[in-house]
């Protein structure tokens, strides 16, 4: 069985100051990948970022980053100088071949609040 | 452009009705899915398809039913056997690729009393 657990339902942080959400992870496959994505009040599935497991250096994608702890199955997300259009919930999610077919199983999610 | 639509955005059925989700892509993937998401709670499968006239049962399949005779088409159909009907229905599709992302529709909220 795969499981992905978010353990903060929400954060908030200041307008321009850094936040961290953390995820982690549980998967029996060696081959897998990992996503955050962002769902704004449209509730428009949003692609963040992505990594691949067997890479050991840390996705970065402009103000996005990611802090992979393989052994620690561990998947935090990095965002800096946050804006206020950062405001929404993000999943954290995990990809791997199971029962025949690529899966992703999503954690619960956490609600980011950006305070101006 | 390409993407994902999904329609209509609201949707309001009585208990004991069945009611069918539109979902097509211009994407050109050959596979497309079905998620259910309640409130506080993540995505959870509900069907998926990775080749036309093929579809598979994901975790939360009992009350719901779907087609795939067209590449570009995965319509859903919540039943009357489905208890909780009620939630946010978001389809997505995504290329038979190893790591390869899903991109997701703009969803269909379903109301049922």
């Amino acid at each position: 069985a795969q499981t992905v657990t978010q353990s903060q339902p929400e954060m908030s942080v200041q307008e321009a100051e850094t936040v961290t959400l953390s995820c982690t992870y549980d998967t029996s496959e060696s081959d897998y990948y990992l996503f955050w994505y962002k769902q704004p009040p449209s509730r428009q599935m949003i692609l963040v970022i992505r990594q691949e497991a067997y890479k050991q250096q840390n996705a970065t994608e402009n103000r996005f980053s990611v802090n992979f702890q393989k052994a620690a199955k561990s998947f935090s997300l990095k965002i800096s100088d946050s804006q206020l259009g950062d405001a929404a919930m993000y999943f954290c999610a995990c990809k791997a071949f199971m029962e025949g077919a690529q899966k992703l199983v999503f954690g619960q999610g956490t609600r980011l609040t950006i305070n101006p | 452009d390409g993407g994902i639509t999904q329609s209509p955005k609201y949707l309001f059925r009585k208990e004991g009705q069945n009611v069918t989700l539109s979902c097509e892509q211009n994407l050109n993937h050959d596979a497309m899915y079905w998620y259910r998401q309640d409130p506080g709670q993540g995505l959870r499968l509900i069907y998926y398809s990775q080749i036309v006239n093929d579809f598979q049962k994901g975790d939360i399949a009992e009350g719901y039913s779907v087609s795939r005779e067209k590449k570009e088409s995965f319509p859903l159909t919540v039943t009357s056997a489905q208890k909780n009907p009620t939630a946010f229905y978001l389809c997505a599709s995504s290329i038979v690729a190893r790591g390869y992302e899903q991109y997701f529709g703009p969803g269909t909220r379903l109301t049922v009393t």
